[in-house]
């Protein structure tokens, strides 16, 4: 079956440190990859996303580049800040035998910033 | 609205008691999910619909699992005779099309359900 491997935390890193989350998966198909962020309080919002191999997903600085000879899905921002203290989840999206695409997560990382 | 919401945020019950939870996805949505996200790991499938149809049910733990949408927006999950192990936060997504492969699904804020 599909999974997802994500690196695990605690992440602490000090304002303006260089972020890496290392994701792998394992699909049967062609999943689209997802990185979805949980503030503190708030629900999962998607952060960016990836349908097909050597796609690139952006958004508010950072980006992960879906690597489909290495199976990952890494996660990266060239200079965090203390508003991106949050739970980073990696997650696939598959079309299950039912029809219906379902996503299936990592474990999350906790990722906390120093001012 | 705006987002999807999610009723109650926090319930707690005690072991034997039947719960409900409550979604309300966007408006329009055709697709819904229900996840459960149990302490220190991410979200599990539960269930799908699309419209009033549950067309998925591989994700539910056990028959005293059920959840339903009759009218196609509100989705209700219903866990009888709770157990220890169904302490989780319960999530539910809303999304426009599930069967494209492609479409973004929309959280809600979750239920944290803590059974004594």
């Amino acid at each position: 079956g599909n999974s997802v491997t994500q690196m695990e935390g605690p992440v602490t890193l000090s304002e303006e440190a260089f972020l890496t989350i290392n994701c792998t998966y394992t699909a049967t198909g062609y999943p689209s990859l997802f990185w979805y962020v949980q503030y503190p309080g708030e629900g999962l919002q998607l952060l960016l996303k990836a349908t097909k191999a050597d796609d690139k997903g952006s958004n508010k600085g950072f980006e992960a580049t879906y690597r489909k000879e290495t199976t990952s899905f890494h996660l990266e921002k060239g200079s965090v800040q203390v508003s991106d203290s949050a739970v980073y989840f990696c997650a696939l999206s598959d079309v299950s035998n039912f029809g219906n695409e379902k996503l299936t997560f990592g474990t999350g990382t906790r990722l906390t910033i120093i001012p | 609205g705006a987002g999807v919401s999610q009723s109650p945020r926090y319930k707690v019950a005690k072991r034997g008691q039947d719960v409900a939870l409550r979604c309300d996805p966007i408006s329009g949505h055709v697709s819904l999910f229900w996840y459960q996200q149990a302490l220190g790991q991410g979200p599990e499938f539960l269930t799908y619909f699309q419209n009033e149809a549950q067309l998925d049910k591989s994700g539910l733990p056990s028959d005293r699992f059920f959840a339903e949408r009759p009218e196609g927006s509100v989705s209700t999950l219903k866990i009888q005779r709770t157990q220890q192990e169904d302490s989780a936060v319960y999530l539910c997504a809303s999304s426009s099309d599930a069967t494209s492969g492609r479409n973004e699904q929309f959280f809600g804020p979750g239920t944290r359900l803590t059974v004594l």
